[in-house]
């Protein structure tokens, strides 16, 4: 079974500046998807960045970014000139090949301060 | 383009009693999924559905039952709630294929139940 952590259970950062969240994962199998939801007050769940793990090139979305590193199993996220918009709880998700089922981290939760 | 929807928004039960959650989506997903949303414990998978009348167990099934009578329709059931099942439940499609376009879930609004 797969399992996703996410060490951080809140983050802050003033508007304007760069915040990375952090996620780890453990897995057997060789190719998977790992995924960065974000959930604001509003609770609906919106899809921020995607990596599929046998591409090397870390994905790249406007301002947010990943550091893939497969040999540690590692999938953070990096938000750049971050946006009051950006409070919201972060997940981290993993997909294997069955099915398209999602595990995924307990949360962060950042706050973007003005 | 509706997306993923989910009736009820908001439900307040009392134990023993039942209900039924309606999920819908019209992007002729193949695929449909039921988590739950604790606070501190992330999204868990109760069961999915990879097809028409075709239902499996996901990581927390006990006390839900789940129908896929329509392709567009997932039913999630609390044959007698519990507070336990207190929580916010997502549901979500996808579709089978190569890449993102099999592993990519689009999500509805969800459900918040309190079971009393």
């Amino acid at each position: 079974a797969q399992t996703v952590t996410q060490s951080q259970p809140e983050m802050s950062v003033q508007e304007a500046e760069t915040v990375t969240l952090s996620c780890t994962y453990d897995t057997s199998e060789s190719n998977y998807y790992l995924f960065w939801y974000k959930q604001p007050p509003s609770r609906q769940m919106i899809l921020v960045i995607r990596q599929e793990a046998y591409k090397q090139q870390n994905a790249t979305e406007n301002r947010f970014s990943v550091n893939f590193q497969k040999a540690a199993k590692s999938f953070s996220l990096k938000i750049s000139d971050s946006q009051l918009g950006d409070t919201a709880m972060y997940f981290c998700a993993f997909s294997g090949t069955s099915y398209g089922k999602l595990t995924f981290g307990q949360g962060t939760i950042l706050t973007v301060h003005p | 383009n509706a997306g993923v929807t989910q009736t009820p928004k908001f439900r307040v039960l009392k134990t023993g009693q039942s209900m039924t959650l309606l999920c819908a989506q019209d992007m002729n997903h193949e695929y449909m999924y039921w988590y739950r949303q604790d606070p501190g414990m992330g999204l868990r998978l109760i069961h999915y559905s990879v097809g028409e009348g075709t239902t499996a167990k996901g990581e927390v099934p006990d006390g839900y039952n789940v129908s896929r009578l329509k392709k567009q329709n997932f039913l999630l059931g609390l044959e007698s709630a519990a507070p336990s099942q207190t929580s916010v439940y997502f549901c979500a499609s996808s579709t089978p294929g190569l890449g993102f376009v099999l592993n990519t879930q689009y999500f509805g609004p969800g459900t918040r139940l309190t079971v009393l």
